[in-house]
C-alpha cells in the first residue's frame, strides 16, 4: 500500500514564476492536508481538503496561495509570483475519514521549494 | 488546542530507554495527547496517542499522570535511527488540524 505520494520532491523557481506542488493521498483516504515547514522552523498549518471541497483553509496566507482537491487526480497547491519568503518544504499529509479521535496523520517525504 | 510545553533537547545512550516528557497542563477533558516524530528533513511520522489510559504499541509506549496534565513517550530501547524531533501534540478528536510546537530534538549516542 503506497505511502502518500508528493511531487516533485525539489522545485526551483524563479521570483515571479508558478509553482505547483501535487499530493496523492493513501488509498482508501479522502482527507488531505498541506503543512508548511519554513527553514529552521516547526510545521504549521495551511489547509484541510476533502473531494472537492475546502474544509480550512485558515493557515493559508491571503494573496498568491491557493490548493485543491479534485474528484479525479491529486491535491494541487500552487503559489503564484513566487518570492524569496515562499522557500520552505511543504508536506502534504491525508487521513481517512475522521472518527472521534483520528489525529493520526500520514505525511509525504514533502516538497522543497528554492525560489531564486 | 491545549498548549504543549517540552525541553529542546535531550540525549540519551542507544539501547537505553529514552523518556521524553510533555506538560500539557491546560488540557480539557476531550482533548487527546499524540506523539509524532520527524526524521531530518522527512515527514513527520505518528508515534502514538492516547486519551487517559497508558498506550503501547510496538515503537513505543505512553505514559498520561492521573491529572492528565502531563505525559512522558517512553521509547523501550532507543537506536541510533530513533535520533529526531518529537512533538507531543493536544488536540481534540474534532480537530481538523495539528498544531506543531518546537518539540524535542533526541539524539541517540553510540
Amino acid at each position: 500500500n503506497a505511502g502518500v505520494m508528493q511531487n516533485p520532491r525539489h522545485l526551483v523557481r524563479r521570483r515571479g514564476q508558478e509553482a505547483r506542488l501535487r499530493c496523492s493521498p493513501m488509498k482508501g483516504h479522502s482527507h488531505v492536508y498541506w503543512y508548511r515547514q519554513l527553514p529552521e522552523e516547526g510545521l504549521k498549518f495551511m489547509v484541510y481538503l476533502q473531494k472537492e471541497n475546502i474544509i480550512d483553509e485558515s493557515g493559508m496566507p491571503k494573496e498568491r496561495f491557493s490548493a485543491e482537491f479534485p474528484k479525479e487526480g491529486p491535491s494541487i497547491l500552487r503559489i503564484q509570483q513566487v518570492v524569496r519568503g515562499d522557500s520552505a518544504a511543504y508536506f502534504c499529509a491525508s487521513s481517512p475519514p475522521r472518527g472521534p479521535n483520528t489525529g493520526e496523520l500520514f505525511f509525504g517525504e514533502g516538497s522543497r521549494l528554492t525560489v531564486l | 488546542d491545549a498548549k504543549t510545553t517540552q525541553p529542546p533537547s535531550m540525549d540519551c545512550a542507544e539501547g537505553r530507554a529514552a523518556n521524553l516528557p510533555c506538560n500539557h497542563s491546560t488540557i480539557s477533558g476531550n482533548e487527546y495527547v499524540y506523539w509524532y516524530r520527524q526524521i531530518h528533513s522527512q515527514g513527520p511520522q505518528y508515534i502514538i496517542h492516547g486519551l487517559k489510559n497508558n498506550e503501547t504499541n510496538e515503537m513505543a509506549s505512553l505514559i498520561i499522570t492521573e491529572d492528565r496534565k502531563s505525559s512522558t513517550l517512553i521509547l523501550p530501547h532507543a537506536t541510533l535511527r530513533d535520533t529526531a524531533v518529537y512533538y507531543c501534540i493536544v488536540t481534540s478528536g474534532s480537530a481538523r488540524q495539528l498544531t506543531f510546537g518546537s518539540g524535542t530534538q533526541l539524539t541517540v549516542l553510540p
